[in-house]
């Protein structure tokens, strides 16, 4: 059964730093892309980028292009997102989710919350 | 930027036939995707390649597409499917969303 499990809600001050993981499970963690995906509160889904975990090709969206740093440790199959200073308008779930290149994600993990706030 | 463009509300009663659709420049020549997201869950995929259903996905999801509209049909309504659609598809190597549609069943 492929399974990507996220790591647990974080809250941090505005300026800290974070990285949250998505491990991936019943399949080539190495062999296919995954994607990392933001929903502020109310909002719509936002493609912020993707990662191959085999080799780290990273495609960032224009959007979080120097924001956001995304990374993979393709030999604990897991796959990581982080932020070098938080910033309140951070504050949003994020969704990793084993993504096709020109196709769709077929797999998403169950999210990691993330709270900025003073 | 490539723009992907829902409405952002459809009702329907139960048992009737909810159509909602999603726009973009060329998205005759791209691949168009639709996730359901109900409340407090993560998205799941319910029609890739514009019109093939995942396993799991019941046969009232379908999906169609006609020039640059996708549309996202579910015959006979059901209340378990009152929930947030979303269409997606890549343009320039990037992933685009729309803005999402809200279904309701009443």
């Amino acid at each position: 059964e492929v399974q990507l499990v996220q790591s647990g809600a974080e809250v941090k001050r505005p300026g800290e730093s974070l990285k949250i993981s998505c491990k991936g499970s019943g399949y080539s963690f190495s062999s296919l892309w995954i994607g990392w995906v933001r929903q502020m509160p109310g909002k719509g889904l936002e493609w912020m980028g993707i990662i191959y975990p085999g080799d780290s090709d990273t495609r960032y969206s224009p959007s979080f292009r120097g924001q956001v740093t995304m990374s993979a440790d393709k030999s604990i199959s897991t796959a990581y997102l982080q932020w070098s200073s938080l910033k309140a308008s951070d504050t949003a779930m994020y969704y990793c989710a084993r993504q096709d290149t020109n196709g769709p994600a077929d797999y998403w993990g169950q999210g990691t919350l993330v709270t900025v706030s003073s | 930027s490539y723009e992907l463009t829902q409405p952002p509300s459809v009702s329907v009663s139960p048992g009737q036939t909810a159509s909602i659709t999603c726009s973009g420049d060329k998205l005759g020549n791209k691949y168009a995707c639709w996730y359901q997201q109900k409340p407090g869950q993560s998205p799941v995929l319910v029609i890739y390649q514009d019109s093939r259903r995942p396993s799991g996905i019941p046969e009232r999801f379908s999906g169609s597409k006609s020039g640059d509209t996708a549309t996202l049909t579910i015959s006979g309504t059901q209340a378990m499917d009152e929930a947030d659609y979303y269409c997606q598809a890549w343009d320039s190597s990037t992933v685009v969303f729309g803005g999402g549609t809200k279904l309701t069943v009443l």
